[in-house]
């Protein structure tokens, strides 16, 4: 049971172009969520989708675009890249709202706009 | 809007000592639920508990405690006799019907422990 996996874990990317970042779930959860934390910081929500098909926006939305053609997959798309947007992007997952145990989160993406 | 503060953004101490970390909440919610997580330097994020607003109990697992008090809305987190494996940033996070349908997690800025030996 592999969770929730994050590709790549490192990405240096120049100022304008763009990239996406994967995020691949395999307990079959209905939510999901891309955040970002910057240096020193809290984590802050970029987008979130509650089931296949269904996404919406979340603290930090600009820049980044996403899509949930499937219930496992949940790709985070930035347009060209600004040094802003250097950070570390977690996704997590989770079956309902407020888990139990917990939502799950990928080991992360560290990107850096230069 | 909700809000999570952790006002101690660094703590040390020397192995052994007990350390409690403060978190402060916000929220109009009525049913909400708090977690903590911990942040190695590894940097993954790890699950440490999850409470409900209408769960005050103390919590204890092991030498980790936690003292929920919705009358200061304070969601604070003790370990007890610290260890050097101990050192990581832990964040203190909220959730609730304000995040709207997707239980989105509010989180605090973290506070960093560093336990020396």
């Amino acid at each position: 049971n592999a969770g929730v996996t994050q590709t790549p874990k490192f990405r240096i990317l120049k100022i304008g172009q763009s990239m996406t970042l994967q995020c691949t779930q395999d307990m079959n959860h209905n939510y999901m969520y891309w955040y970002r934390q910057d240096p020193g910081m809290g984590l802050k929500l970029i987008y979130y989708s509650v089931g296949a098909g269904i996404t919406d926006k979340g603290e930090v939305p600009n820049g980044y675009n996403v899509s949930r053609s499937t219930t496992e997959d949940f790709p985070l798309r930035l347009e060209l890249a600004a040094p802003s947007q250097t950070s570390v992007y977690f996704c997590a997952s989770s079956l309902a709202g407020a888990p139990v145990d917990g939502y799950t989160f990928g080991s992360g993406t560290r990107l850096t706009v230069v | 809007a909700q809000k999570v503060t952790q006002a101690q953004t660094e703590i040390s101490v020397v192995e052994k000592e007990d350390v409690t970390l403060d978190c402060v909440y916000e929220t109009r919610d009525t049913t909400y639920y708090l977690f903590w997580y911990k942040q190695p330097p590894s940097g993954e994020l790890v699950f440490l508990i999850r409470r409900n607003s209408f769960d005050e109990q103390n919590e204890i697992s092991g030498r980790y405690s936690w003292n929920f008090q919705k009358s200061t809305s304070s969601f604070n987190f003790t370990i007890t006799a610290s260890q050097v494996v101990d050192s990581a940033v832990y964040f203190c996070a909220l959730t609730g019907e304000e995040n709207n349908a997707g239980n989105m997690l509010t989180f605090g800025g973290g506070t960093r422990l560093m336990v020396k030996p």
